[in-house]
């Protein structure tokens, strides 16, 4: 069945490195991908998109991109943030379902 | 504009009972989605709903029914309430079945 496998955590980065979160997914047809973002307290909010093959999907400096041949949307950032520490969840819909992955804890420290 | 909203909170029942969850979509969204997410892990899909209809079910048994109102807003029920419905239920909503969900803050139940 479709399904999205996710990048296990928790990560820990200093502030300004390198980020990267992976994503996997089975789909049968041409699924959406999203990522979404789960502050401390608060709830999930939308973080990028992707609708199409090949679509890149950015926001706030993150970026993803729909990749149709690797089945992939691996979320990356340039220089992390102390404020970007959060759990990310990668998603899919293929129209009337939706599945979420499991979530990637990130702390960046100082 | 406002936001999707939930309620109650928090609730907390017995085994057994029934519970009735409800969502306020946001303004101009047609389509609601219902998760069930345990801690430490991502939502689970339980159901949408699309101009009232049930547009998709996961993989949860009979005893998790919903509905949809003309005016959108939704509600989850669950019946013969387990140990393991313990959870926090997320509403969702969106202008279409096909686009971006907004949640909202979630409903914090505990079943004892």
């Amino acid at each position: 069945g479709d399904s999205v496998t996710q990048m296990e955590g928790p990560v820990t980065l200093s502030e300004e490195a390198f980020l990267t979160i992976n994503c996997t997914y089975t789909a049968t047809g041409y699924p959406s991908l999203f990522w979404y973002v789960q502050y401390p307290g608060e709830g999930l909010q939308l973080l990028l998109k992707a609708t199409k093959a090949d679509d890149k999907g950015s926001n706030k400096g993150f970026e993803a991109t729909y990749r149709k041949e690797t089945t992939s949307f691996h979320l990356e950032k340039g220089s992390v943030q102390v404020s970007d520490s959060a759990v990310y969840f990668c998603a899919l819909n293929t129209g009337n379902q939706f599945y979420f992955g499991t979530g990637t804890s990130l702390t960046v420290i100082p | 504009e406002t936001g999707v909203t939930q309620s109650p909170t928090h609730l907390i029942k017995t085994r057994g009972q029934q519970v009735t969850l409800r969502c306020s979509s946001q303004s101009g969204h047609n389509t609601v989605s219902w998760y069930q997410q345990a801690l430490g892990q991502g939502p689970q899909f339980i159901f949408q709903y699309y101009r009232e209809e049930e547009n998709g079910r996961g993989n949860f048994p009979p005893r998790f029914s919903g509905l949809q109102f003309p005016n959108y807003s939704s509600e989850l029920n669950v019946n013969a309430l387990e140990l393991d419905d313990s959870a926090l239920y997320l509403c969702a909503s969106s202008s279409d079945y096909y686009n971006e969900q907004f949640f909202g803050p979630g409903t914090r139940l505990t079943v004892l």
